[in-house]
Order: C-alpha cells, then structure tokens, then sequence
C-alpha cells in the first residue's frame, strides 16, 4: 500500500539554525498538509497545500515557516532561525481529493537545542 | 469552548469488553469525522471515517455520528491489549484541514 514517507525520522539542531524537513506524498494525492505535535500535546494544523500554493495557515505558521514543493514528488517544511519551542514532531500528510481522509506519514521528531 | 473534545483518560477495560470512546466538536459547519489511532511516538493510523448520521462498523470498530448533537463516538468490540493506545478525534472544517482533539488514552487489561 502506498505510503507517505518522511526524512529525517530525526533531527537535532542548534537554536537559530535553519531546518528543511522532507516529505514524498503518495503520487496521485493532490492535498498536502504539515502538522506538529508537541511532546504529550495534541496534533496541531500548521499548513495545507494545494494546487502548488498555500490555501490555509494556522497562527503558528508564521513568517518563520515556508513550505515548497520543489518538483513533482517532494514536500517540504522550511523552519528558520530555530527556536526551543519548534521541538515537536511533524507530521506531513496526503489525500487524493477533499473527501478522502489524510494519511499520515511516520513524522519527523525534531530537537531544538 | 474547544473546537473538539475528548475525554483524556486513561480509559481502562478488561480484555474482550467493549471500548466506548467519545468527541464533541463545536463548529457545526463540519461534514467529515475521523478516529485516528495513535501509538507512543507512532504517527496517527486511520480507523474509521463517518460523514453522515448513524452507525459505521468495520470489523470491531463502529463509529456513530450525530450532527445534532454535535457528538461523534467509537465503540471497540472485543477489546484486545494491542487496542492499546490514544484515539484520535479529527474533524475536517469547511476550509479542509483537521481540528483533532487531545485524545482518548486506553488501556486495554490482560
């Protein structure tokens, strides 16, 4: 079965660094979405991505956050000047079309140190 | 008032017992309804979808949906341990991203 794949699984990182996190949905999904979870926290909606342009942000999403979609299979998650509080794990997800769920990939924990 | 909420738990239950866990969401605009099931450190696996009112089973999994009442709840039939994890509460805004709730932790007991 077609699965969404993250790099790292891992990634630790100084403070202030600047972190790119990988994602490959599956290939025929058109809809793509970046969430964190904080350490015992909920999953949290941080972007959706259609037709190769943002349709939704949320409040955390801010000017230190980018997504790309640099070709025709990867998804990425561009963190700036990292902070303690971007420790988390991220989830990127996938669906073909608005009425199917979103299939999750196996996240990417992220260390801020 | 939180957009979805669940009870946190631990919801705990004898091995082969019914599991019933519970979501409440408050924008009534929602259409779409999830249960994700998420082990310790694991990604959310998807259970059950429901998008209208009534009864969805799919083995020993059945989701229930009611609009009206803004509630949407999964019941797990013949609990096993490996039933054991935090259950996901998602539901897809008119704007199609997912609002998940904190989740429902169960213990499933030997």
């Amino acid at each position: 079965e077609p699965e969404v794949t993250q790099t790292p699984s891992h990634q630790v990182t100084q403070m202030g660094q600047e972190v790119i996190l990988r994602c490959v949905p599956i290939s025929n999904h058109l809809y793509f979405y970046w969430y964190r979870q904080i350490l015992g926290q909920k999953v949290e909606f941080l972007v959706s991505f259609y037709n190769n342009e943002i349709s939704e942000k949320s409040e955390i999403f801010d000017d230190q956050f980018s997504v790309e979609r640099p070709d025709g299979s990867n998804f990425t998650l561009k963190i700036r000047s990292t902070k303690l509080e971007d420790s988390a794990m991220y989830f990127c997800a996938s669906r073909p079309n608005i009425n199917q769920p979103q299939h999750f990939g196996d996240g990417t924990r992220l260390s801020i140190l | 008032q939180k957009e979805v909420e669940q009870n946190s738990g631990p919801l705990s239950v004898p091995e082969g017992a019914i599991a019933s866990l519970n979501c409440t969401y408050s924008d009534r605009v929602s259409q779409s309804f999830f249960w994700y099931r998420q082990y310790s450190g694991k990604s959310p696996e998807l259970i059950m979808s429901i998008y209208s009112n009534g009864d969805k089973e799919d083995g020993r999994f059945t989701a229930q949906l009611n609009k009206a009442s803004q509630y949407v709840s999964l019941l797990i039939r013949d609990s096993q341990p490996s039933d054991s994890a935090t259950y996901l509460c998602a539901v897809d805004k008119a704007d199609y991203k997912y609002i998940f709730g904190t989740g429902t932790r169960l213990k499933v007991l030997a």
